[in-house]
């Protein structure tokens, strides 16, 4: 079945970077265009990035824009968020997401890993 | 790349049936067919229930069902059950090459 595991998250000071993994397994990871997609607490859901399977597609939301990198490593079956510049409104839960595919859609999500940002 | 517009909360009792509302934008929800819903029980992590306005994947109940009309789409959830209490939540590919979320809706099963 599918798993996505996300790892990395946790307690940091405004300003300061973050990288997020996302380990896959389940699936043909490399099929699949992935997602991060995050909730601040008690709030809804917020998509953050897409990659495309190969990497070399990427679009963001516009408030994490030159801040957030997002990439994969398909020989490793991992999805990565590269968080600089971090700011207190980044604090939220992050969900590794796989795309259905051809549905424009996350049809599998992570548990999610919190990160807080806080001096 | 506003937010799609939920209602914060819905409310209906066991066997009835209830619609959730998700306002967009011609660039959103009224441009493209690709409409989705997720339930998210608290804790948890969100789950597909309505993809493609208004297909079910294979696995959720035939007691969701998802439609649309301009720029709203909606989710009908019919003989509600007590599992049905969650948290839903629409989403839409935009004409940005983006996606957005709705603000989240609470059903309360009373």
């Amino acid at each position: 079945q599918v798993q996505l595991v996300e790892s990395g998250g946790g307690v940091v000071q405004p300003g300061t970077s973050l990288r997020l993994s996302c380990a896959a397994s389940g699936f043909t990871f490399s099929s699949h265009a992935m997602h991060w997609v995050r909730q601040a607490p008690g709030k809804g859901l917020e998509w953050v990035a897409v990659i495309s399977y190969d990497g070399n597609n990427k679009r963001y939301i516009d408030s994490v824009k030159g801040r957030f990198t997002i990439s994969r490593d398909n020989s490793k079956n991992t999805l990565y968020l590269q968080m600089n510049s971090l700011r207190g409104e980044d604090t939220a839960v992050y969900y590794c997401a796989r795309d259905r595919g051809g549905s424009y859609c996350i049809d599998n999500w992570g548990q999610g890993t919190l990160v807080t940002v806080s001096s | 790349q506003s937010a799609l517009t939920q209602p914060a909360s819905v409310s209906g009792s066991p066997g009835q049936s209830i619609t959730i509302s998700c306002a967009g934008t011609s660039s959103d929800v009224g441009g493209y067919n690709y409409v989705s819903w997720y339930q998210q029980h608290p804790g948890k992590a969100p789950k597909l229930m309505i993809y493609e306005v208004s297909n079910r994947p294979s696995g959720v109940s035939n007691r969701f069902s998802g439609s649309k009309s301009g720029n709203t789409a909606s989710l009908t959830i019919s003989g509600l059950q007590a599992e049905d209490e969650a948290d839903y939540h629409c989403s839409s590919y935009t004409s940005s090459t983006t996606w957005v979320f709705g603000g989240g809706t609470k059903l309360t099963v009373l």
